[in-house]
């Protein structure tokens, strides 16, 4: 069963230090979408990107964060510098093509970032 | 502002019963909308989705309801099942090519099923 897949499932980080957080889209899927989800709210929505393309980066904070999605290989959300705000889930989607109602984004498990 | 730290509003049902969720949407631009399921530790989940040329689509078991004049959007569970407890989102997607499809998320509802 080849759904999106993210590592690590979990992640502990210090603050101050960077976090990498990995999607592998469902297969034949060239468009990747990254949420944020604090408890008891919903998703936010931060970056999509097609094939090493951003297209839409207008949910992401503007310094520290930063997405790619090369040729070969996942999908990267990187954030530097981490600080406690940060701790969250971070959901990625993906989609197969932008034809709305014939490919709705499917979401992976996500990965739980937690800030000491 | 955003809001921090709310709790979830609770749907509480007993089995076999229906349920009902309800969403007020944002934006009368939208023409998409989904309902997603979310499990405890897990990702959402598609359950179904309604343009808004469509005011009713029916899936198994669920009924997705579309009042684009009050910009309200439900979600009927027939003859709810323990397995259906989870929490559930609408999002919805603003129209037009500049807006790259992301999903813009409710809230959400818990539902909760009793036997």
């Amino acid at each position: 069963n080849a759904g999106v897949m993210q590592n690590p499932r979990h992640l502990v980080r210090r603050r101050g230090q960077e976090a990498r957080l990995r999607c592998s889209p469902m297969k034949g899927h060239s468009h990747v979408y990254w949420y944020r989800q604090l408890p008891e709210e919903g998703l936010k929505f931060m970056v999509y990107l097609q094939k090493e393309n951003i297209i839409d980066e207008s949910g992401m904070p503007k310094e520290r964060f930063s997405a790619e999605f090369p040729k070969e290989g996942p999908s990267i959300l990187r954030i530097q510098q981490v600080v406690r705000g940060d701790s969250a889930a971070y959901f990625c989607a993906s989609s197969r093509t932008r034809d709305r109602g014939v490919q709705p984004q499917h979401f992976g498990d996500g990965t739980r970032l937690s800030i000491l | 502002g955003e809001s921090v730290g709310l709790h979830l509003p609770t749907l509480s049902v007993q089995e076999g019963d229906n349920s009902i969720i309800n969403c007020a949407y944002s934006n009368s631009a939208s023409d998409y909308f989904i309902w997603y399921k979310q499990e405890s530790g897990k990702g959402p989940q598609f359950i179904i989705d309604i343009r808004s040329n469509m005011d009713k689509r029916q899936g198994q078991r669920v009924t997705v309801l579309l009042n684009k004049t009050v910009k309200h959007l439900s979600l009927q569970i027939a003859a709810t099942q323990p397995g259906d407890s989870a929490v559930y989102f609408c999002a919805e997607t603003p129209a037009g090519v500049d807006t790259a499809d992301k999903l813009i998320f409710g809230t959400g509802t818990r539902l909760q099923v009793f036997p």
